[in-house]
């Protein structure tokens, strides 16, 4: 299967600050990505769909603003979390689809825990 | 959003016991996938059942879909101590290339 990676694991900011997050696909390219969110105990909302070459694909109710994605590279999408803020704390997972058939999987990072302080 | 439930939301047994996990969704799909996830971590891809498939196995694990009554149920056979994870189910309706919709999960317990 693909392997998918994150970076940072973990992340600590100060209110008000920004923080970014990569999703890098390490051995094969990806024309889409996906960036989760998920609460304690709870399950993976979904955040947004990272097309490469074009704009990201919000989900209602998520601001576009607030968390900005770029996916520059066929094997890189960012996150970028502006102005984080206590209630952004959260575990974010960012997901690879192994191809364009519908029997495809979904490939997972290992997820990145922000705190805002 | 959320696409079902699964229940029970958390299940606790012996090794060697069987576990079994349930799925329910609203929407027609075109498939529906099952996922672990250990704590604090990633998910990590176990099986995947197409819409006119009504079984399949892999290794310990067994699914079955129910189209009609729109759910699905995960076995773990033999369960081992390090089954113990959360379990997601997923389905994808075909309509948006590799979106997936997710369950609440079962948080399975499996003591040594």
């Amino acid at each position: 299967g693909a392997v998918v990676s994150q970076h940072p694991s973990w992340v600590i900011c100060k209110s008000g600050t920004s923080v970014k997050i990569e999703c890098r696909s390490l051995d094969f390219q990806a024309t889409t990505m996906f960036w989760y969110r998920q609460f304690p105990k709870q399950s993976l909302m979904l955040m947004a769909t990272s097309n490469e070459g074009s704009k990201a694909t919000y989900e209602q109710g998520v601001e576009k603003d607030k968390f900005l994605i770029n996916h520059a590279s066929l094997t890189l999408s960012t996150l970028t979390v502006t102005s984080a803020h206590p209630e952004d704390s959260s575990f974010y997972i960012c997901s690879v689809s192994s191809g364009h058939r519908s029997t495809d999987t979904q490939y997972f990072g290992p997820g990145t825990r922000l705190t805002v302080l | 959003s959320q696409q079902g439930e699964e229940d029970p939301q958390a299940l606790s047994i012996q090794e060697g016991e069987n576990a079994t996990m349930n799925c329910s969704y609203k929407t027609s799909i075109n498939n529906l996938q099952w996922y672990r996830q250990n704590s604090g971590r990633g998910l990590v891809h176990l099986i995947l059942i197409r819409s006119n498939e009504r079984e399949k196995h892999s290794g310990r694990l067994r699914v079955t879909l129910d189209t009609s009554k729109k759910s699905s149920s995960l076995l773990i056979t033999a369960s081992r101590a390090a089954d113990t994870a959360s379990y997601f189910c997923a389905t994808y309706r075909g309509s948006t290339l590799g979106r997936l919709y997710f369950g609440r999960g079962t948080q399975l317990t499996v003591w040594p």
